[in-house]
Formats: structure tokens, sequence, C-alpha cells
């Protein structure tokens, strides 16, 4: 099975901006992974960002955009805001099975 | 309003079974792959398994496989984990999640396995 890296753990200001990424230990990510990413807070479920690379749900702030950089999906955050600090996770596809990032802890302080 | 209520969660001891819900409404269950997602406590979300909309495919986390069998029934909207020989380390909340696009998700149920 593959194994998805993230950031553990990144810090954003108020108003700035931040881009997690997420990696593939099989090579490159390319669209054929089908990259999610997915927001969790303390509490509550998980729920969906970004499907397919870069689409948005209706309910994804503006503020969200996927895209593939360096050979992996990014998820960058531009105006942060302090109801952005959670955990963020990425789903690869791979040709069946599908494969969890470890997740990135973002701060927004 | 879509909704995804998860039923069956409970405390088992190693080698137990376990059979999990999911009560769908709101949206097209017949017509979408249906997932189970968990995450144990202190870790992340895990990819558990998966079905097509008509059943004839689906796949699973190597952890699992062998021990856990995904099911649907369209008729009643409903999605089925069940979890045999189960571990310690399958300790986790359950979610249900449904939509190709991953668009819905349960709130979850709580299995623990334990002595």
């Amino acid at each position: 099975q593959a194994v998805v890296t993230q950031e553990p753990s990144l810090t954003v200001s108020p108003g700035g901006t931040v881009t997690l990424t997420c990696g593939s230990s099989t090579g490159t990510v390319t669209s054929g992974h089908y990259p999610f990413w997915f927001q969790q807070k303390p509490g509550q479920a998980p729920r969906t960002l970004i499907y397919d690379t870069t689409n948005k749900h209706s309910w994804t702030p503006a503020r969200f955009s996927g895209s593939l950089l360096g050979g992996k999906a990014a998820l960058t955050l531009s105006g942060a805001q302090a109801e952005d600090e959670a955990e963020y996770y990425c789903l690869l596809y791979y040709r069946g099975p599908w494969v969890f990032g470890g997740g990135t802890k973002l701060t927004v302080l | 309003e879509v909704q995804l209520v998860e039923s069956g969660g409970g405390l088992v001891q190693p080698g137990e079974s376990l059979r999990l819900s999911c009560a769908a409404s709101g949206f097209s269950f017949s017509s979408s792959w249906m997932t189970w997602v968990r995450r144990a406590p202190g870790k992340g979300l895990e990819w558990v398994a998966n079905m097509k909309h008509d059943g004839s495919v689906n796949y699973y986390m190597d952890s699992v496989k062998g021990r856990f069998t995904i099911s649907r029934d369209n008729a009643k909207e409903s999605l089925y984990l069940q979890m045999t020989s189960l571990r310690v380390e399958d300790t986790a909340v359950y979610y249900c999640v449904g939509g190709d696009m991953a668009e819905y998700w349960g709130q979850g149920s709580l299995v623990t396995v334990a002595s």
C-alpha cells in the first residue's frame, strides 16, 4: 500500500497565505490520483473541500484552492481566518483503493 | 436534507465481530459510490473500503482485507460494514461517506475493541 505524506503541522498568520502539500511514495502525484482535500475540526465530522485536484464544492470557501505543484497535490489557503484552524487531510486514488495522508494540523496565529 | 446515520458501534473483545450500518437519505444513494472511513484515537483519517453504486466493485485497505466486508442495499438506501476478527487497532470512529465526490459524511459510530 502506498504512503501519502503531508506536513505534520503548519502555522499561518491571519490574512496570510499557506500551501499544504500531499506527496506519494510511488512518485509524482498526477490528476490520475484524483486528489481530494478534507478539513476536520475537533468534535466534528470531516468535510470535503476539494475533489479531483481543483474542484470545489458549493460550501468550499473561495480562499481555498487546489492544484498540482512540484510533483505533489497542493491546497493553498489565501487570506487565512481564525476559523480555518483545523486538521487537513489529502486523499489519493491508487487504481482501486484510496489512501489518506497523515494530515496537517494548521494553526492560525 | 442529506443524512447519513451510522449505527451498530460498541465495545467488543478482540476476535469478535460487529456490523455497522449506515442509513442514507436525501441524495441519490443508488447512483453513488459509498465509502467507510475511520479515525482511531490520536491518529488521522484512514480509508477503509468503498463500493460502487451497483455493488459490482469494491476495494479494501490492506489491513482489513479478508476480515471486513462492505455491502449495500439500494432498496433500503443502506450501507453496511461487517467486521470480523476485530483487533485492538480497529478501535476508531467509523464514518459513512456518500457521493462520488465524497460530498456527504455521517457523524460516525465508535467501535472499541478491548479486553
